[in-house]
């Protein structure tokens, strides 16, 4: 069973620019979070998704987006990058919405310059 | 505000040197407490959900506790392999479905 997908892997941006980062999860697995990953504030909760509707938001700037797709998979996107926005950004899947097991990708490394 | 906090930061084990990892949380109505083990460069894999005060779960070497404030990673005669960052992560008061991650313990286990 393959797992949660993460595309791309790694990028690199430029201060205002913006990114789309692309997560699949897991067949069958219709709820997918996003959190973001940094050195010093560890995982922050940025929204989760579930049949194509956002239930929960973390405290970040409207600057960070989401949406879902009806086949589950899930964009986010960030725009007029920061300097403090350079992080690694995880998208977890599970079988249902509500706290239960997550299962992360491997994450997209996001610099900006 | 709900915090979960993770002690020690990092440590560092012999093989076969039996420790502790400690993470306290200040949330009551404790819906769950959940541990994941991340290694670098890669997403947190889940371990265990504990959700009531005397609960322990194992898995091989590992084994988690809770009490009313705080849970323990146990890890009895650790391997190399067993080396990377420990998470543990809360649901916050308030019904919201998100979790709050604690910083982590980073484990390293020389041969």
């Amino acid at each position: 069973k393959a797992g949660v997908t993460q595309t791309p892997r790694y990028l690199i941006k430029t201060r205002g620019q913006q990114v789309t980062l692309s997560c699949s999860p897991i067949s069958g697995h219709r709820s997918v979070s996003w959190y973001q990953q940094t050195p010093g504030q560890g995982l922050q909760f940025l929204f989760e998704y579930f049949s194509e509707t956002q239930r929960n938001k973390g405290n970040f700037p409207g600057r960070f987006s989401g949406r879902q797709f009806s086949n589950s998979r899930s964009e986010m996107n960030v725009s007029t990058l920061e300097l403090g926005d350079s992080a690694l950004y995880l998208c977890a899947s599970s079988l249902v919405t509500g706290l239960g097991e997550l299962f992360f990708g491997e994450g997209s490394r996001l610099t900006v310059l | 505000e709900d915090q979960v906090t993770q002690s020690p930061e990092a440590l560092r084990l012999q093989e076969g040197e039996s420790s502790s990892l400690n993470c306290s949380y200040t949330v009551s109505g404790l819906r769950g407490l959940f541990w994941y083990r991340q290694d670098p460069g890669k997403g947190p894999e889940f371990l265990f959900t504990l959700y009531s005060a005397g609960e322990e779960k194992e898995k091989e070497r590992l084994k988690a506790t809770l009490t009313k404030k705080e849970s323990f990673l146990h890890i009895t005669a650790p391997k190399p392999e067993d080396s990377a960052t420990y998470l543990c992560a809360i649901p916050p008061q308030g019904g919201s479905e998100k979790l709050v991650f604690g910083k982590g313990t980073k484990l390293t286990v020389n041969p």
